[in-house]
């Protein structure tokens, strides 16, 4: 079964600080890989996408993506405290119409 | 910004009885998705859509789930006969030829079955 595991946490981070979010996924197959946010009683918001191995930056936001460790991660610089969210680590398995299959989200508190 | 949209934001029915949540996907985009989050728990894929067939689903959707697009612009989830299990937020999603991988969600519906 394709997993997708992240730490629940919750991870408190000052503001200001930099907000690490880790995920690691089980089918080597793998090809695109999402990081969402979730505020409480909402629905995902798409943050990143990332399909090659390396880094990709977004204004604060920062994927890092290595395939042949099955990982992927979400840096968040300068936190904000309107960071404070679920995200959600997401994976396609095949380019095209395919699931996401998603982790449990870490939840990240940024402490004014 | 093109956006996705879901009716009723909120349902609540008796178990046994029949619903039908409805879903706006952005109206350039050709594959469709509805997802569920139970309470507590992660986001579930149940089903994808294109080219008015269902081109996947899992487990979780059984012949008590069907899905259809009645028309250009709506895309809408059946559950027949509702448990108390299928007490969710209900997601749905789009995305579009080009970059079909990104998917963009609606605010979803939160369905309570009693």
């Amino acid at each position: 079964q394709k997993e997708v595991e992240q730490n629940s946490g919750p991870l408190s981070v000052p503001e200001g600080a930099i907000a690490s979010l880790n995920c690691t996924y089980s089918d080597r197959g793998s090809q695109s890989f999402f990081w969402y946010r979730q505020y409480s009683g909402k629905s995902p918001e798409l943050i990143m996408s990332i399909y090659s191995n390396g880094d990709k930056e977004d204004g604060r936001f920062t994927a890092q993506l290595n395939k042949a460790s099955q990982y992927v991660s979400l840096l968040i610089r300068d936190s904000q405290p309107s960071d404070s969210a679920t995200y959600l680590c997401a994976v396609i398995a095949n380019f095209g119409n395919e699931k996401l299959t998603f982790g449990t989200g870490t939840r990240l508190t940024i402490i004014p | 910004e093109p956006e996705v949209t879901q009716t009723p934001s909120h349902q609540v029915t008796q178990m046994g009885q029949e619903v039908i949540l409805r879903c706006v996907p952005i109206s350039n985009h050709l594959y469709f998705y509805w997802y569920r989050q139970i309470l507590g728990q992660k986001v579930e894929f149940l089903v994808s859509f294109y080219n008015n067939e269902i081109s996947e689903k899992s487990e979780i959707f059984d012949d008590q789930f069907s899905v259809e697009r009645p028309d250009g612009s709506n895309f809408t989830l059946k559950i027949r006969s509702t448990k108390l299990e299928d007490s969710a937020m209900y997601f749905c999603a789009s995305s579009d030829q080009q970059y079909q991988e990104t998917q963009y969600f609606g605010p979803g519906t939160r369905l309570l079955v009693l």
